[in-house]
């Protein structure tokens, strides 16, 4: 299944550096997802983006900075990130603008693990 | 506030029948997904429901009370591939709320 991908699938980080998450979505759809998903926890809603705007910031902290240049790709830029914040980060996307009752479409995910 | 529950863990047998149970309280409900997803893998689609009732798609069925906050999803003749975990997700207003996911083995 290559409809969402994701790179890279495995990143290693020290908590000052500056990475970047990509997502790539070839189903032509509008409204694409960055997820959180941490070890015995729900996956956590962190952005939605609609036709490359951005609809939802889940009160997310700006060492997290997403981007959306077109309705296909999505990045994920990581700065001065904490221990904590290692997890997989689950890229998604889905037909019709966020909202709707759509099927989301995921990608593989990135499994990021900060020192 | 917004509360979704499942079972952390069952365990069954091949050949065998399991039920998963979802609760959930949410500020508003336009609908449930079930979604399966196999370790170090993407979350996969299994089934939408939005009206009472149930729904059937070859092994797997899903079920929806809405009066009840109810779900639950049956997988009938297991196979060792259906060992994965399974999230239950409401769509509330602009967002699919998760829960923390239920994890099946599926034993021989």
């Amino acid at each position: 299944e290559t409809g969402v991908t994701q790179t890279p699938r495995h990143l290693v980080m020290g908590m000052t550096n500056k990475k970047s998450l990509k997502c790539e979505q070839h189903l032509g759809h509008n409204a694409m997802y960055w997820y959180k998903q941490s070890a015995k926890k729900p996956l956590e809603l962190m952005f939605v983006y609609s036709l490359e705007e951005r609809v939802e910031n889940n009160s997310v902290p700006s060492r997290f900075s997403p981007e959306c240049p077109n309705s296909s790709h999505l990045f994920l830029h990581l700065h001065t990130l904490q221990p904590e914040d290692s997890a997989l980060y689950l890229c998604a996307s889905s037909p019709q603008t966020a909202g709707s009752t759509d099927t989301q479409y995921f990608g593989p995910g990135t499994r990021l693990t900060v020192l | 506030g917004q509360n979704i529950d499942q079972p952390t863990e069952m365990t069954a047998t091949e050949g065998a029948i399991v039920q998963i149970n979802c609760t959930y309280q949410t500020s508003g409900f336009n609908g449930l997904f079930w979604y399966q997803q196999h370790a170090g893998e993407a979350p996969t689609f299994l089934s939408y429901n939005v009206l009472d009732g149930l729904e059937e798609k070859g092994r797997f069925s899903s079920f929806l009370s809405r009066s009840k906050g109810y779900s639950y999803l049956l997988l009938k003749e297991l196979q060792m591939k259906d060992s994965a975990s399974y999230l239950c997700a409401v769509v509330d207003g602009t967002a699919l709320i998760f829960g923390k996911g239920t994890t099946l083995s599926v034993s021989s």
